[in-house]
């Protein structure tokens, strides 16, 4: 079955870069997923990647996935306080529509 | 700008309460879904609907029910409110497409049984 881990905290230094890790179980996966909640608001997409690139960069955020061991990273760069939320890894399989989710990481950034 | 709307933002109920939660989305998506948050736990979906009067159960169904009678609109039933069912309720849609697939999230809405 499909499951998808991260990490629950990270606290970084404003200015800083962060990374938050995810990992899934499922090799079929097609897309794979970050969005971001921040408070009292639902999730938005921040950014996605094709299952056949290892890399995907925008801006300050730079996707980085490696098929192999089925983990997944984003980074910030120039961490800001405004970048303070939860971080939902997801993955969806070919031929579903439904994504799995992690259970989120909060990003704490402090001045 | 897509827009996908939870009617009520806050809402408090007594168990055993009928409770109707509404979502409506004006992107003309075919795929709805409903999902609970809890701290710890993330997302759980309840009921998934890839089509009008179609639905399909998530991996907590229990004490829940839905309602999609019309393409925009997706309703998550409470029949009996509970305590344990005090959460944040996430609606979202998608396109019935297979591409990219991104989820767009209402606002949320936070019951509260007593």
């Amino acid at each position: 079955g499909e499951d998808v881990e991260q990490s629950l905290f990270l606290s970084v230094r404003e200015g800083d870069s962060s990374v938050i890790n995810c990992t899934y179980t499922d090799s079929s996966s097609t897309y794979l997923y970050w969005y971001k909640q921040e408070p009292g608001a639902g999730l938005q997409l921040l950014t996605y990647i094709f299952s056949n690139m290892d890399m995907k960069q925008d801006q300050r955020l730079t996707v980085l996935l490696n098929k192999k061991d089925k983990h997944l990273s984003l980074r910030i760069a120039d961490t800001q306080t405004g970048d303070s939320a939860i971080y939902f890894c997801a993955e969806r399989v070919g031929g579903s529509y439904i994504p799995t989710f992690g259970r989120g990481t909060s990003l704490i950034v402090h001045p | 700008d897509v827009k996908v709307t939870q009617s009520s933002r806050y809402l408090v109920k007594r168990t055993g309460e009928k409770v109707f939660l509404e979502c409506v989305q004006d992107m003309d998506h075919e795929n709805m879904f409903w999902y609970r948050q809890d701290p710890g736990l993330g997302l759980r979906l309840i009921y998934f609907s890839y089509d009008v009067k179609m639905k399909e159960k998530g991996d907590i169904p229990e004490g829940y029910s839905v309602s999609r009678e019309k393409k925009e609109r997706f309703s998550l039933i409470l029949e009996s409110a509970s305590t344990n069912q005090t959460s944040m309720y996430l609606c979202a849609s998608s396109l019935g497409s297979m591409a990219k697939g991104e989820l767009f999230f209402g606002e949320g809405s936070r019951l509260t049984v007593l």
